[in-house]
């Protein structure tokens, strides 16, 4: 039983699309993210949320858009894709009390053509 | 603003050789300390975390690390790495910041393992 499970895990578009990410946890985690993860293996936070609350943003561009319906779903819809969109993206959640360790999703190959 | 750096960016080793993989973490305040690996093609899984308590951490797969705070450092070691090791290895930091995590990673480091 997967604990964070993200859809599609690839995902192949043309430019100025619009596209959307999913992702879920069944850990009961509070919080959940999204990472993005470029061409040179670097990780660096887009968002996180907390019981559908949005807690960090991180100077993401506003073609970006979380949505969190629920605690345990927080999906990434993404408008008018551009090249420099190609990456990886990872959801992961995590628990604010206690053990603060995370959970990553397998990731979602976004390329953008 | 916290930030983690790992100096060796890609390693090769050969099998049984001895590992270390370098982390410093730059925070003023109380850290929560990790290392993350990613097999090729695969999501990140944690290796070990250290809280509190004994500075030298143990995790999976024969991996431990020794939190110095002295000198902000998380440095990860292996006795004797395997060819399955290959992997990408990161080094994070966490900090609280409205009610909310934030887990920032190092650059990644590259080993490979040679036969």
């Amino acid at each position: 039983d997967t604990a964070v499970s993200q859809t599609p895990k690839y995902l192949v578009t043309q430019m100025g699309n619009d596209k959307s990410i999913k992702c879920e946890q069944n850990l009961g985690h509070d919080t959940m993210y999204w990472y993005k993860q470029d061409s040179k293996k670097f990780l660096k936070i887009m968002f996180s949320y907390n019981n559908k609350e949005l807690i960090i943003n991180e100077t993401v561009p506003n073609r970006f858009s979380p949505k969190s319906p629920d605690k345990a779903h927080l999906n990434l819809h993404i408008n008018s894709l551009e090249l420099g969109d190609s990456a990886v993206y990872f959801c992961a959640s995590g628990a604010n009390t206690g053990d603060y360790g995370y959970t990553f999703g397998s990731g979602t190959r976004l390329t953008v053509v | 603003a916290q930030s983690v750096s790992q100096h060796n960016h890609h390693v090769i080793l050969s099998e049984a050789a001895s590992l270390e993989l370098g982390c410093n973490y730059s925070y003023g305040g109380t850290v929560n300390l990790f290392w993350y690996v990613q097999y090729p093609g695969q999501h990140l899984q944690l290796l070990l975390k250290y809280f509190s308590g004994d500075p030298l951490v143990k995790g999976i797969k024969g991996f431990e690390a020794e939190f110095i705070k002295s000198k902000f450092s998380f440095n990860l070691r292996k006795p004797s790495v395997q060819w399955s090791d290959t992997a990408e290895y990161f080094c994070a930091v966490n900090s609280l910041t409205g009610g909310g995590n934030k887990l920032t990673f190092g650059t990644g480091t590259q080993l490979k393992v040679e036969l």
